[in-house]
């Protein structure tokens, strides 16, 4: 079974740009998580969405926003970007019921 | 709040030796726990879990963790480290029910293997 994916891998912004992230579970997941990695604040959660809908969202401003499709596909996109949104972007997906996430490799974003 | 502390920023073993990286968690419950394994420029891979049951847990690579409820600690051990095990290991939890899809990582131990 395939696992998490996440395109693209790399991506290099300007400030005030807007970017989206894309990020597939794996097959039968419904459930996908976001999180955002840095050097400075380490591991924070983004938001989780479960069946199209948002279940639960970290402490980050309304620049940072996502969706989920029906096929359990997710997208993050965050707007007006500041150099400090340079980080690595995880997604990671879990069964119903599981709270085991597994991760995809990451897009690695930078804010010029 | 659900916490995650991991006390050593980075940690240097002898290929061969034995490893421990201490977690020490903060939860008004029985959490789930988890270890992950992250090399760089790469995602985080999942090396064990602890939901209930046996305290000792075996995960992939050779590693193990035991939960301690009196302690509030889920530490990682390897009896015997491979070069290829140098990388960086997150502890996490994981609240029942009331976080959905959310878990609350420590900062990370960064693990150096000499040869």
């Amino acid at each position: 079974k395939a696992g998490v994916t996440q395109t693209p891998r790399y991506l290099i912004k300007t400030r005030g740009q807007q970017v989206t992230l894309s990020c597939s579970p794996i097959s039968g997941h419904r459930s996908v998580s976001w999180y955002q990695q840095t050097p400075g604040q380490g591991l924070q959660f983004l938001f989780e969405y479960f069946s199209e809908t948002q279940r639960n969202k970290g402490n980050f401003p309304g620049r940072f926003s996502g969706r989920q499709f029906s096929n359990s596909r997710s997208e993050m996109n965050v707007s007006t970007l500041e150099l400090g949104d340079s980080a690595l972007y995880l997604c990671a997906s879990s069964l119903q019921g599981d709270e085991t996430q597994y991760f995809g490799p990451g897009t690695r974003l930078l804010v010029l | 709040a659900q916490s995650v502390t991991q006390p050593d920023i980075h940690i240097t073993v002898s290929e061969g030796a034995s490893l421990e990286l201490r977690c020490n968690y903060s939860y008004g419950a029985t959490p789930y726990l988890f270890w992950y394994v992250q090399s760089p420029g790469q995602g985080l891979q999942l090396l064990l879990k602890y939901f209930s049951g046996d305290t000792l847990v075996q995960g992939i690579k050779g590693f193990e963790a035991e939960f301690k409820r009196s302690q509030s600690s889920f530490n990682l051990r390897k009896p015997s480290v491979h070069w290829s095990d140098a990388a960086e290991y997150f502890c996490a939890v994981g609240a029942r029910g009331s976080t959905l899809g959310r878990l609350y990582f420590g900062r990370g131990t960064q693990l150096t293997v000499w040869p």
